[in-house]
């Protein structure tokens, strides 16, 4: 069974700092990987989406992820995080086999400081 | 282009109340739909998910029930609501014939039960 493993429950980082946001995966073959933002009171946004080709990948808001086989992970990275990016953020690891079902992650919830 | 819709954005219920929750999905046809419960501080969990009019998978017994009467029309009831139930609700779709299932959430349903 597919799984999908984010280690950080809390990430907090000063506005203009680096950012990178784990997610690790259990998957039998190649995997469809997705990062997702939710704000406050709001639904989940895609960020960006990982099939196949280049293993950087990049998303929506300055954010890139980095699918790695070796190490079964897809980290979320941002050069320069800006307040506004104060959310939570899910990794998911997307359906197959004739199942309609992708796996998200626990979270992980940045904070940004001033 | 697509776009999903839920309601009412908020609700306050007494325990023990009947619930009805709407969500309708607009530009695609034959989706897949989905509902998703988030409790306070901790991650989505599914709840129903349908690949046609009429048919419904119950990931988690509970209280709750599905219906899908129409393609683009999903809906999340409970005869008699439990404290427990409170939490915000989150429908979203994929498109069916997809062999990867990116997800589109709506904008959630905040549900208090007192």
């Amino acid at each position: 069974a597919q799984s999908v493993t984010q280690p950080d429950i809390h990430i907090t980082v000063s506005e203009g700092a680096s950012l990178e946001l784990r997610c690790n995966y259990s998957y039998g073959a190649t995997p469809y990987l997705f990062w997702y933002v939710q704000s406050p009171g709001q639904g989940l946004q895609l960020l960006l989406k990982y099939f196949s080709g280049d293993t950087l990948v990049q998303g929506i808001k300055g954010f890139e992820a980095e699918f790695k086989r070796s190490q079964s992970s897809f980290n979320l990275r941002k050069p320069s995080v800006h307040w506004s990016d104060a959310a939570e953020y899910f990794c998911a690891v997307g359906a197959s086999g004739g199942s309609y079902i992708p796996t998200f992650g626990r979270g992980t919830s940045l904070i940004v400081h001033p | 282009s697509q776009t999903i819709h839920q309601w009412p954005a908020t609700l306050v219920q007494p325990v023990g109340s009947p619930l009805s929750l709407e969500c309708t999905v607009e530009g695609t046809s034959n989706p897949n739909l989905y509902w998703y419960r988030q409790a306070a501080g901790r991650g989505l969990q599914l709840l129903f998910y349908s690949v046609g009019i009429g048919q419904i998978s119950s990931e988690v017994p509970q209280n709750l029930s599905a219906s899908r009467p129409q393609d683009r029309q999903f809906i999340l009831s409970s005869k008699k609501l439990l404290l427990s139930d409170s939490g915000f609700y989150l429908c979203a779709w994929s498109i069916r014939d997809r062999v990867y299932n990116e997800q589109f959430f709506g904008p959630g349903t905040r549900l208090t039960v007192l």
